[in-house]
């Protein structure tokens, strides 16, 4: 299997502009989350995803931001409009639920986005 | 306010000897334990876990301890090797939750 897989790699955009971010789980997976890696707080997770439904959003940090899951192999993260403070990387990660609770999660490589 | 908390941000070990890195964590729901391992320009990968129901896990070169009573888990190397260079990230999970929360990580440097 491929893996997570997450575009863009990197993206340099200026405030303001609007930003989206991709991912495709692995195949198979019915759990998928968007997390986000920065010096100051680490890996935080913004929301998650089961069969396409957002489970929880508690950790988006504003209205800005916003999430979508179409369908079962693609997801989207936008903010709109961007600030300097949202640089950071973004991971995206997706894991098999079913009965157990406790399969790995398996991250994609991130995004890394840098707002100027 | 951290639930999970790796205090120290880096640690420098010589290789062949143990690397320990400590994760401290304050929610008492959590009942199941994980470290991931990050190199540069990569994602988090899985390394080891651990169930409440446990103390100790091992996998190969790779321990975890777990002493639940002082909420505090621990992660072995032995012995630590050049490749083992990264960040390791703890993470924690409760009854009931999908949902991960990591600390900050430590920044492992292993001496040649």
């Amino acid at each position: 299997d491929a893996g997570v897989i997450q575009s863009p790699r990197h993206e340099v955009t200026e405030m303001g502009q609007e930003v989206t971010l991709r991912c495709k789980p692995i195949s198979g997976h019915d759990y998928l989350f968007w997390y986000r890696q920065t010096m100051m707080r680490g890996l935080e997770l913004l929301i998650y995803f089961n069969n396409n439904v957002p489970i929880d959003d508690s950790g988006m940090p504003e209205d800005r931001f916003s999430a979508k899951m179409p369908n079962a192999s693609f997801s989207t993260l936008k903010i709109q409009p961007s600030e300097p403070r949202d640089s950071a990387v973004y991971f995206c990660a997706s894991k098999q639920g079913a009965a157990n609770r406790r399969n790995t999660i398996y991250f994609g490589e991130g995004s890394w986005l840098t707002v100027v | 306010d951290q639930q999970v908390k790796q205090n120290s941000p880096s640690l420098s070990v010589q290789e062949g000897r143990i690397s320990i890195l400590n994760c401290d964590y304050t929610n008492s729901m959590f009942d199941y334990f994980l470290w991931y391992k990050k190199y540069p320009a990569e994602g988090p990968t899985f390394l080891i876990s651990i169930s409440s129901i446990k103390d100790k896990n091992e996998d190969g070169r790779f321990t975890v301890f777990l002493n639940k009573s002082a909420k505090h888990l621990s992660l072995h190397i032995v012995p630590s090797q050049p490749g083992d260079s990264a960040v390791y990230f703890c993470a924690a999970r409760g009854a009931g939750s999908y949902q991960l929360t990591f600390g900050k990580g430590t920044k492992l440097s292993v001496i040649p």
